[in-house]
């Protein structure tokens, strides 16, 4: 069975400082990878989403970004974290790109810039 | 973007009653709806894809239609239970999976 992995679990980090968050997917080759966010008080944001490896589309302008290093490894980065960066941090999977199919959440992480 | 509305945007059911909600889409283009529940603190749980116009899907005491021609789906919970204290998601896919999330419909079952 399929599983997806994200780390870490909470984060607390201050203004200006670098961040990494991982996606790992298992169980599956090839998958769609998805990053959400879910700031304070407001709806998930889809942030990007990729196709395969070294394949990043972004849907929104933002501080942040992100890479596709292996097949089933997504990850989501900041040189400098900003206040607004806060929030919850979602990783999903779906086998393609096709609309019908179930899209997979992993535990998500939560981050607080201060 | 899609727009998608949820209404009510919350409601409070008491425990052995039945309820239902209903979500809005842009009915052109349309591509598939995906419902979700969302717990506090935990990541959304899929419930249902839904694709053709008349769609009826169920999963134990929930249940969804669609109505791809109007725009419209139904989810009903039968029977209601505090386990089912929720955040319920309505989330149409754009092309290539995209999902574009409201703010739900907020379910708090009371016992």
């Amino acid at each position: 069975s399929q599983t997806i992995h994200q780390w870490p679990a909470t984060l607390v980090q201050p203004v200006g400082s670098p961040l990494s968050l991982e996606c790992t997917v298992e169980g599956t080759s090839n998958p769609n990878l998805y990053w959400y966010r879910q700031a304070a008080g407001r709806g998930l944001q889809l942030l990007f989403y990729s196709v395969g490896i070294g394949q990043i589309s972004s849907e929104v302008p933002q501080n942040l970004s992100a890479s596709r290093p292996q097949d089933r490894q997504f990850i989501l980065s900041s040189k400098k974290l900003l206040l607004s960066d806060s929030g919850f941090y979602l990783c999903a999977w779906t086998q393609s790109g096709l609309e019908r199919e179930t899209q997979y959440f992993g535990p998500g992480t939560r981050l607080l810039v201060l | 973007i899609l727009n998608v509305e949820q209404s009510p945007q919350s409601l409070h059911v008491q425990e052995g009653d039945s309820t239902n909600f209903t979500c809005s889409f842009p009915s052109s283009n349309f591509y598939a709806l995906h419902w979700y529940r969302w717990e506090t603190a935990k990541s959304p749980e899929a419930l249902f894809v839904m694709t053709l116009n008349g769609d009826e899907k169920k999963k134990g005491r929930i249940s969804a239609t669609l109505n791809t021609k109007e725009g419209y789906s139904y989810l009903y919970i039968k029977g209601s239970q505090p386990e089912d204290s929720a955040t319920y998601l309505c989330v149409p896919s754009a092309a290539g999976n995209k999902l574009t999330f409201g703010g739900g419909t907020r379910v708090l079952v009371k016992p």
